[in-house]
């Protein structure tokens, strides 16, 4: 089956832009969270949606950064005033509920955000 | 919350030998723990992944054990191939959110 999508995959924008991200889950995956990385880095974790939780937001690096889950679906990433740090590629990834048998966490391809 | 510490960061090996990468928790209720490996440029794939009602899993040639009571997990990759040369990042979940290790760049010479 179809996998997890992020558009656009590729973004350039300059410095002070908004910019907004997408992630398509894979189908019925309740869980979802969004990932940066820096050239060369590790995953740095930004938030987490579950269900109809409240979204666990303690990674998000500044009030720039916010994002929104529709429906238990589709996710948006959104930066505003965009800073030539916030370049770094974004990643999404879904998994279906924790505590569940399966639970593996697959990634999306990543969104390459650039800011002039 | 979860904390994974991963170590080490970096691991040079010759081909032919064997790769350990070791991880630690903290949280006693996380009870699933995966291994992903990224390729230069590529996405996290996950490789390999354990549970806690088992101490060990092998699939071919790598192997991962668990250790609950001094929560700690390794991954283990025997006869290494220059392919095998990525980062790696273990994971740990209990009914929360998946939490990452660092990552180990593991670099694999012929």
């Amino acid at each position: 089956g179809a996998g997890v999508s992020q558009s656009p995959s590729n973004k350039v924008t300059e410095k002070g832009k908004d910019v907004e991200l997408r992630c398509d889950p894979i189908s019925g995956h309740t869980a979802l969270y969004w990932y940066r990385q820096s050239l060369g880095q590790g995953l740095e974790f930004l938030i987490y949606f579950q269900g109809n939780s409240a979204p666990d937001k303690s990674g998000l690096p500044s009030d720039r950064f916010s994002a929104e889950r529709t429906g238990g679906s589709v996710s948006t990433l959104t930066i505003q005033r965009t800073q030539q740090e916030d370049s770094a590629v974004y990643l999404c990834a879904s998994s279906p509920s924790p505590g569940t048998s399966g639970g593996e966490q697959y990634f999306g391809p990543g969104t390459r955000l650039t800011v002039t | 919350g979860e904390n994974v510490e991963q170590h080490p960061s970096t691991l040079s090996v010759q081909e032919g030998d064997s790769a350990v990468i070791k991880c630690t928790y903290s949280d006693s209720a996380s009870n699933y723990f995966p291994w992903y490996k990224q390729e230069l440029g590529k996405r996290p794939q996950l490789i390999i992944d354990i549970r806690s009602n088992v101490g060990e899993k092998k699939d071919q040639r790598i192997a991962v054990t668990l250790n609950k009571t001094a929560k700690h997990f390794s991954l283990h990759i025997t006869e290494t191939q220059p392919e095998d040369s990525a980062v790696y990042f273990c994971a740990a979940r209990g009914f929360q959110k998946l939490v990452f290790g660092t990552g180990t760049r593991l670099l694999v010479s012929p």
